[in-house]
């Protein structure tokens, strides 16, 4: 079936260290993002990549890395300089192109919840 | 950023009944998407509009995107219990931005 595997469901990080996230799709689309979402509150982007080898800030970057090194995988890193790491965590992908009235909407994994223990 | 005012932020709603929800954004958008999440998993695509006036439906659920471009609405018909979750709008400010704008999410829950 084709789709976005995001990996592990949950996952425990202790204080100062780092984790990294695993997002997979087998869907052929060019864009990527990660998402951070938090109780009652909207999703806020991280990073996201429109090619390979190639990726942007979002709005709450600071704290995270990522990398694009294939077209099918965009893992995200959540470092220890990141205070308030406890969330859930989406990733999307879609394709590009289109038109004005034809562009593609994103399509989401079923996140990663990160707690600190 | 762009911020999208979404509303209610909740609702609590007999199984049956009709279900009107809407956002607001402070600037325009070119593409409006509705979303609905379940507990613990990613949301998944309701409907996506892209013409200002647009009215769009999906069994169910009819959205519109508003004649200004700064507003879209989503209505949910007869409810029934797998409607609960939570719905969230979406903005693409423009053409050749891939970036999405969320709004807060309305939680539905239906009393039995």
């Amino acid at each position: 079936d084709g789709g976005i595997t995001q990996s592990p469901k949950y996952l425990f990080r202790k204080e100062g260290q780092n984790v990294t996230l695993s997002c997979e799709q087998n869907l052929n689309h060019d864009a990527m993002y990660w998402y951070r979402q938090d109780p009652g509150q909207g999703l806020r982007l991280i990073y996201y990549s429109q090619i390979v080898n190639d990726f942007q800030k979002g709005d709450i970057a600071e704290g995270y890395s990522v990398s694009r090194e294939k077209k099918e995988s965009f893992p995200l890193t959540v470092t220890s300089a990141q205070k308030n790491p406890t969330a859930f965590y989406l990733c999307a992908s879609k394709p590009l192109g289109g038109n004005l009235y034809s562009n593609q909407p994103q399509h989401f994994g079923d996140g990663t919840r990160l707690s600190i223990l | 950023g762009q911020q999208l005012n979404q509303s209610p932020q909740s609702m609590f709603i007999q199984e049956g009944e009709d279900v009107s929800m809407n956002c607001t954004s402070s600037s325009i958008f070119n593409t409006w998407l509705w979303y609905k999440q379940d507990p613990g998993e990613g949301p998944v695509l309701l409907i996506a509009l892209y013409k200002a006036g647009e009215l769009t439906s999906n069994g169910r659920l009819t959205a519109q995107f508003g004649i200004t471009r700064k507003d879209s609405f989503l209505n949910i018909s007869a409810s029934i219990p797998s409607d609960v979750g939570i719905y969230f709008c979406a903005g693409r400010p423009n053409f050749g931005n891939e970036k999405l704008t969320f709004g807060t999410g309305t939680r539905l829950t239906i009393i039995p």
